[in-house]
């Protein structure tokens, strides 16, 4: 099983829709998650953090599944720029090297 | 300058040339990285320095040799490429190693 592990997608969401993805991580005892956005032909930019207690920001949430073991992004009210990829990236406990997921390609329609 | 710069952004090389590529941090972090992004891979991390210290190489093949003069500046030196590690290779620092990491813009490389 990968460390961590994303749906490559591509996601296709028309404009204004709610749109969700989930990344599973194989360490229960990972300690670090992170989202990162990835826009075509650029480098990776953090998102956001995912906390115990989950994290919003704006129109983002991000969640942590400690029991299944994965992170979620929410994204409401999607908009054209939120087109990307986006990276789940994890620290797993015993190793402090960051461990990033393949990614998960979304496109908003309009 | 802010951020994480790199030079150059893109590179075309042949298997037998030498050449280098340039990372500049101006954010005081105390770790560096150097990444490779292939299509359909997850980014690869290759090598960290911290505080000027090698603390990982991941299993590169020796004709990628990485160099941190200071905690601001990191090259890969790269000689005898084969065609398959042409890719995105991608600098990037953070405060302590378990911090979020800040990319720079890459460089986009071509092997002959």
């Amino acid at each position: 099983r990968k460390e961590v592990e994303q749906d490559p997608g591509p996601f296709n969401v028309p404009e204004g829709a709610t749109v969700a993805f989930n990344c599973t991580y194989s360490n229960s005892a990972s300690q670090s998650f992170f989202w990162y956005r990835q826009d075509c032909r650029k480098e990776p930019k953090l998102l956001m953090s995912v906390y115990s207690s989950g994290n919003e920001d704006g129109r983002f949430t991000a969640q942590l599944n400690r029991a299944s073991q994965y992170i979620s992004l929410l994204i409401r009210d999607s908009k054209l720029s939120d087109s990307a990829t986006y990276l789940c990236a994890v620290v797993p406990f015993g190793n402090e090297k960051l461990t990033f997921g393949t990614g998960t390609r979304l496109t908003i329609i309009p | 300058e802010t951020g994480v710069t790199q030079t150059p952004r893109h590179l075309v090389m042949g298997m037998t040339n030498k050449k280098s590529l340039k990372c500049e941090q101006h954010l005081g972090h105390n770790a560096m990285y150097w990444y490779k992004q292939s299509a359909k891979k997850p980014l690869e991390l290759m090598f960290v320095y911290n505080f000027k210290e090698q603390t990982e190489n991941n299993s590169v093949p020796s004709r990628f040799s990485p160099e941190c003069p200071n905690s601001s500046h990191l090259f890969l030196h790269l000689h005898t490429l084969q065609p398959e590690d042409s890719a995105l290779y991608l600098c990037a620092s953070s405060q302590d190693r378990e911090e979020s990491l800040f990319f720079g813009p890459g460089t986009r490389l071509t092997v002959l």
